[in-house]
């Protein structure tokens, strides 16, 4: 079984369109994260949720919005996409949050691609 | 600000020999974590080593080893015996002990290591 799960893979899509990918990790872990990946392949936090409450929230435009319905899920809303926003989003997960535990582990998903065109 | 840099963007090897790949990063913390994830053609990233600053002594993970140089800021990561399957692209990357959580990463630019048989 997948450990953390993100939908879809692929995503391509029209500039201006709203988009949403959503992330689900069935570890049991308090804290969920969104990263992006540029086509330079560099990886940046972009926002961290514990117990469905935003702890981390990188400078990201306000199109971007995570949406954490319960623990287990962290969706990433995007509106109004920019040919800017294409990259690869990952999402990861970890038990407890940054500064709560020492030895921790990050979960990585495989990754969504997204293409604005 | 805290930075990562790995200046080797490619790098090959041939099956079963060694390569390191070198990483260099800027922080005023006296604790914090390093990482090596690695990133095959799947976009999966992978935890591969760690190393709490606190520790002299290098982590070792089978094959893989670092040679952590506190003083000099480097972190550069050993493949012994590499195998096709190393092929991959090498993150390195940084945590500010907030615990020791990996939440908080930040990720240099990437090293594309490309193992020939």
């Amino acid at each position: 079984d997948t450990a953390v799960s993100q939908t879809p893979k692929y995503l391509v899509t029209q500039m201006g369109n709203d988009k949403s990918i959503k992330c689900e990790q069935n570890l049991g872990h308090d804290t969920m994260y969104w990263y992006k990946q540029d086509s330079k392949k560099f990886l940046k936090i972009m926002f961290s949720y514990n117990n469905k409450e935003l702890i981390i929230n990188e400078t990201v435009p306000n199109r971007f919005s995570p949406k954490s319905p319960d623990k287990a899920h962290l969706n990433l809303h995007i509106n109004s996409l920019e040919l800017g926003d294409s990259a690869v989003y990952f999402c990861a997960s970890s038990q407890h949050a940054p500064g709560q535990a020492t030895n921790e582990k990050l979960f990585f998903g495989s990754g969504t691609q997204l293409s604005v065109l | 600000a805290q930075t990562v840099t790995q200046s080797q963007p490619e790098m090959s090897v041939q099956e079963a020999e060694t390569v390191t790949l070198s990483c260099t990063y800027d922080t005023s913390e006296n604790n914090y974590y390093l990482f090596w994830y690695k990133q095959p053609p799947s976009r999966q990233m992978i935890l591969v080593i760690r190393q709490e600053a606190y520790k002299q002594q290098n982590a070792t993970e089978n094959r893989f080893s670092v040679n952590f140089q506190k003083a000099a800021k480097s972190f550069s990561l050993k493949i012994s015996d590499s195998q096709l399957g190393d092929t991959a692209m090498y993150f390195c990357a940084f945590s500010p002990n907030y615990g020791g959580s990996q939440g908080n990463l930040i990720f240099g630019k990437g090293t594309k290591l490309s193992v020939k048989p």
